[in-house]
């Protein structure tokens, strides 16, 4: 079974400020990746889909790169309403999503 | 717009069934495959169930297999599932989620509903 390690769990970032989270498979899933951004007591929010494409309406301040094993969402300069918990899912095979990454204020 | 509207959660004691509905509108249901994904409390996200849009296909995770069933009705535009022998550990928000492109299975999700809560415990 593909498993899925996301890095950090938590991190701590002031507005404005360049955050990186990454996403390890434990084997290769090409570009078949995902990341959602989730906020207390809401439902799950598609960001970027195929590694590296953004959905429709979200802002260009997201980016995703990655593929093979190794990946990574980073957001450029990070605005208040980017406090939230973030996931990465692969969708190679079914679907499993990595433990989450908490961006909270500095 | 595009809306998922979640119904059926509830308290349930082990081993009993529960009957989870997702009502869909604006949007052609009978065109997209549905999922399921829950999420206990304070923890993250795992994938249940999906159907493909005409039911043909339909795949389980390992911790459900053989308890949950997937089902929709697209003459209701209403997804389903079917919980048979709860656990302690099936406790979680359930929420039903659209796959992103039309009669493929993608497996990325770009609506969501806000999820009903399911609470196994004697």
């Amino acid at each position: 079974d593909i498993q899925m390690t996301q890095s950090p769990s938590s991190l701590s970032a002031s507005v404005g400020d360049r955050v990186t989270i990454t996403c390890r498979a434990s084997q290769n899933i090409y570009t078949y990746l995902n990341w959602y951004q989730q906020k207390p007591g809401k439902a799950p929010y598609l960001l970027i889909y195929g590694a590296s494409t953004l959905q429709n309406g979200v802002p260009s301040r997201f980016s995703g790169s990655g593929s093979g094993t190794d990946f990574t969402l980073t957001i450029s300069s990070l605005q208040p309403e980017d406090f939230a918990t973030y996931f990465c899912q692969q969708s190679y095979m079914n679907l499993l999503f990595g433990g989450g990454t908490k961006v909270e204020i500095k | 717009q595009v809306q998922l509207v979640e119904s059926g959660g509830g308290v349930v004691q082990p081993g009993r069934s529960l009957r989870l509905s997702c009502a869909a509108s604006g949007f052609t249901f009978s065109s997209y495959g549905m999922h399921w994904v829950r999420q206990a409390p304070g923890k993250g996200l795992e994938w249940v169930a999906v159907t493909w849009y005409d039911e043909s296909i339909k795949f389980y995770a390992d911790s459900v297999k053989g308890r949950f069933t997937i089902s929709r009705d697209n003459s209701k535009n209403t997804l389903y599932l079917q919980m048979d022998s709860l656990r302690d550990e099936d406790t979680a928000v359930y929420y039903c989620a659209r796959d992103r492109v039309p009669s493929l299975n993608s497996a990325s999700l770009d609506y969501w509903g806000r999820g009903t809560l399911v609470t196994v415990s004697s």
